[in-house]
């Protein structure tokens, strides 16, 4: 079956731009998740979803970051005003429930602002 | 805290048995994973660990000690596809965060 996808896979924007980052989970999956790895880190952890619950937002690290999730399915991650230290890959995860310890990650958007 | 620590790097020979170390502070996690990511790639999950001791997965073993805040991962019979990076990551208690660390990158030599 499908895995999780992401798009798009690269994204060059100027400082002070908005980005909108997208990710279309596993069918059937009901927690989605958002991490941001900068080159030669781990995952930093950003947002999680689970069904129709108000989202942990609690890794969005500043105001400008905002993410949302669509009839339970596609979410979409925004960044508004674009920062250079904003340059990392985007990576999104599903999981069938959040008590299904498996995350299947998809193969991220690598964003970089000039 | 929320710290989870593992090597930066660490250097093997095909064929060989590798242990990869991960420590954290135990009273922040239950549960500890361990994923796998080549470069360029996504992770894939290797393991997960929620209760002490040793979880065999072909190749791959991953162990827990909750009170010493202490797991490890153990490649056998290394193939040069296992360089990759190795990263450790804790599920935050009363959370459904994963925590990671900044990875272990293995090179596996000839």
């Amino acid at each position: 079956g499908a895995g999780v996808s992401q798009s798009p896979s690269n994204k060059v924007t100027e400082k002070g731009k908005d980005v909108e980052l997208r990710c279309d989970p596993i069918s059937g999956h009901t927690a989605l998740y958002w991490y941001r790895q900068s080159l030669g880190q781990g995952l930093e952890f950003l947002i999680y979803f689970q069904g129709n619950s108000a989202p942990d937002k609690s890794g969005l690290p500043s105001d400008r970051f905002s993410a949302e999730r669509t009839g339970g399915s596609v979410s979409t991650l925004t960044i508004q005003r674009t920062q250079q230290e904003d340059s990392a890959v985007y990576l999104c995860a599903s999981s069938f429930s959040r008590d299904e310890y498996e995350q299947y990650f998809g193969p991220g958007t690598r964003l970089t602002v000039t | 805290g929320q710290n989870i620590d593992q090597p930066t790097e660490m250097t093997a020979t095909e064929g060989a048995i590798v242990q990869i170390n991960c420590t954290y502070q135990t009273s922040g996690f239950n549960g500890l994973f361990w994923y796998q990511q080549h470069a360029g790639e996504a992770p894939t999950f290797l393991s997960y660990n929620v209760l002490d001791g040793l979880e065999e997965k072909g190749r791959f073993s991953s162990f827990l000690s909750r009170s010493k805040g202490y797991s490890y991962l153990l490649l056998k019979e290394l193939q040069m596809k296992d360089s990759a990076s190795y990263l450790c990551a804790g599920r935050v208690i009363s959370s459904y965060k994963l925590i990671f660390g900044s990875g272990t990158r293995l090179l596996v030599r000839p």
